[in-house]
């Protein structure tokens, strides 16, 4: 079964830094596309950034975390990460991550699944 | 980027009842729409890809509709587990973007 566990997450001060962690079990995070969502308090979801599988490992983010976000992920472990730097009370949001997957194409394409998401609550 | 609006925001019916939403795109994604299911204090869930495609688990009750701008996700008959949030999302463009969210309410 595949299965995504989130860790990390809490109250931090703007301008703070904070990591989140998403361990994978029934599948490899590195054969696979890897995103994160977020889900900011009374709005919708917002993908935030996304890792290709391989060994490059190209990655790519939203406009607004470019810069100060950073994926990642630790093939031993197989887990992925997320680096938040220079945080803003508008990054205030439940963080998921996801396996991003198309089921008829080697793209990304749909979340499936997801972890049960963490709390980032940015204020002073 | 491609905005995606769903209507109607709010959807009060009673189990057993037929639901039908909708979502309609800026531009064409052609059939490259997805439905979920978002329960609070639960991740959301995949219900269906490529606008008519099924997840894995996913029951026959669900269908998904549609092609180019306007896509429907019909519950036939609405069971208790199915009042949640629903969202749509597209993956023709960068960036990846969902709907604002259909909640369907017990009547």
């Amino acid at each position: 079964e595949v299965h995504l566990l989130q860790s990390g997450g809490g109250l931090i001060q703007p301008g703070g830094s904070l990591i989140l962690s998403c361990a994978a079990s029934g599948f490899s995070v590195s054969s696979n596309y890897m995103s994160w969502v977020r889900q900011a308090p009374g709005k919708g979801l917002q993908w935030v950034s996304i890792i290709y599988y391989g060994n490059v490992g190209s990655t790519y983010y939203a406009d607004s975390v470019k810069g100060r976000f950073t994926i990642s992920r630790d093939t031993s472990r197989n887990t992925l990460f997320l680096h938040m730097n220079n945080l803003r009370a508008d990054d205030t949001a439940v963080y998921y991550c996801a396996r991003d997957i198309d089921y008829s194409s080697s793209s990304p394409g749909w979340f499936d699944p997801w972890g049960q998401g963490t709390q980032v609550t940015v204020s002073s | 980027e491609i905005v995606l609006t769903q209507s109607p925001a709010t959807l009060s019916l009673s189990p057993g009842e037929r639901a039908t939403l909708s979502c309609r795109a800026s531009q064409s994604v052609g059939t490259y729409l997805g439905w979920y299911q978002h329960k609070p204090g639960q991740p959301p869930r995949l219900l269906i890809y490529d606008a008519s495609s099924r997840a894995t688990g996913i029951p026959a009750r669900f269908d998904g509709s549609g092609s180019g701008t306007d896509f429907t996700l019909t519950i036939s008959s609405l069971e208790p587990e199915d009042f949640a949030v629903y969202y749509c999302q597209q993956r023709t463009n960068w960036p990846r973007t969902f709907g604002q969210g259909t909640t369907v309410e017990i009547k």
